[in-house]
Parts: structure tokens; sequence; C-alpha cells
């Protein structure tokens, strides 16, 4: 059955080093991947999303790396702030507009 | 201005009772979902509606119903309430096609008792 897995559910890192967050997936072949940030009480923030054929994505201090051999994204917060704070959340998609989320991994950002 | 709107935010009710929640949406998106978020955060897709047309029906209860007068609009009935439906569900737009962007709202917490 197909599955995406967040490897960590949270993940606690001093401020201003780089937050590290994976996203594993099986018996999928996306075409896009996309992240999502999520604070307490509220719906998911689309961040970023990269293609199937694109390896890097950058947006400001946000990185995200796809590797399709490996199943793999991940999603790098460079000079970390505590307000980065937040459950993020990968989504594939494979079809149109048919998106599936991973359980997140919440993290904190500490002072 | 709001993007995606959804009301009630909160629900409180009693098993047995239908309830419903509506969902609007003003970015001009041709299509719209319903998302559970149960107690583990984990964010399940429930069903997508493209044009006022039904695409996506995951494996829901049929007690859940979902409806689309327009495509601004896309309202979830639920009819004979059961504790397992506590959850959160959000709503959420984008335009159609592959690799768009999905829009959320900022959920309606539904308890039942």
């Amino acid at each position: 059955s197909q599955k995406i897995e967040q490897n960590s559910e949270a993940l606690n890192i001093q401020e201003g080093k780089t937050a590290t967050l994976t996203c594993n997936y099986t018996n999928y072949s996306p075409a896009y991947l996309q992240w999502y940030r999520q604070d307490p009480g509220r719906g998911p923030v689309f961040l970023l999303l990269i293609r199937e054929n694109e390896k890097e994505k950058r947006k400001e201090r946000l990185k995200v790396t796809f590797d399709t051999t490996l199943k793999q994204s991940l999603f790098h917060i460079t000079a970390s702030q505590p307000a980065d704070s937040a459950t993020y959340l990968c989504a594939l998609e494979a079809d149109n507009n048919d998106m599936r989320f991973g359980a997140g991994t919440r993290l904190t950002v500490k002072p | 201005d709001t993007a995606v709107s959804q009301t009630p935010k909160y629900l409180v009710t009693q098993m047995g009772n239908d309830k419903s929640i509506k969902c609007e949406q003003n970015l001009g998106h041709d299509t719209m979902y319903w998302y559970k978020q149960d107690s583990k955060k984990f964010l399940k897709i429930m069903f997508s509606y493209n044009n006022k047309e039904l695409i996506i029906n995951e494996t829901v209860p049929n007690r859940f119903s979902p409806k689309s007068p327009d495509k601004a609009h896309l309202n979830l009935h639920i009819n004979s309430l059961e504790l397992g439906d506590s959850a959160v569900y959000f709503c959420a737009s984008s335009h159609r096609g592959a690799g768009e962007t999905q829009y959320f709202g900022p959920g309606t917490r539904l308890l039942v008792l």
C-alpha cells in the first residue's frame, strides 16, 4: 500500500541552526511534491512545490530536494528562528488534484 | 479578505445528530476539497469536487455527504454523528490541474459527545 512517512514526529533545534525534515514514500510515483506549514489551530499553508524532474528548489531560507530514486524529499530551513516553530507537512500528488499528506513533523526552534 | 472560509469554527453535538459544515472560497478556484484531521494530526482527503462534480471520494462512510451548489461552495453534511467523527475538518480549494497549490480554510473543530 502507498505510504508517506515523515521521519520524526517532533524535532527540536537551537535558533540559528539548520532544520532538516525528511519525507519518505513507498509504492508511489508522485509527479509533484509540496511542503506545507501548519500552525496550531490553523489550516496548512503552502510553502514550496518541487516537480519530479527537479532536484532542488529554494525560497528565501527554505530549500527542498527531491530524490525519486531514494523516494525521498528533504526540507531545510537555514538560520532557523523561533517563528519557524510549527508542524511541517509533505504532500505528494500523482494524479490531478489528488494530493496525499504525510503525518507531519512538529518543529520547535529554541532561542 | 478571507480566501477560504468555513462555518462554524467549533461544533459540539450529541451522538446521533445531523450537522452541516459550510465552506466558501473567493479565489475563483474550480476545485474544492474536504479533509479530516484526526487527533494524531494526520490530514486525510475525504472528497474533491471540480466544477460541482465529484472527482475524489475516498472510503468515507455514506453518512458523510458533500454538496456543491456552485463552484465557490462545498458543504459537508454528516448524518447520525458518531464519537469517531470528532476531528478537525478542513476545506481547501485550488485551480484544476496537477501541481496546483491548495488553499486551506481555518478548520471546523467537531466534538461529538
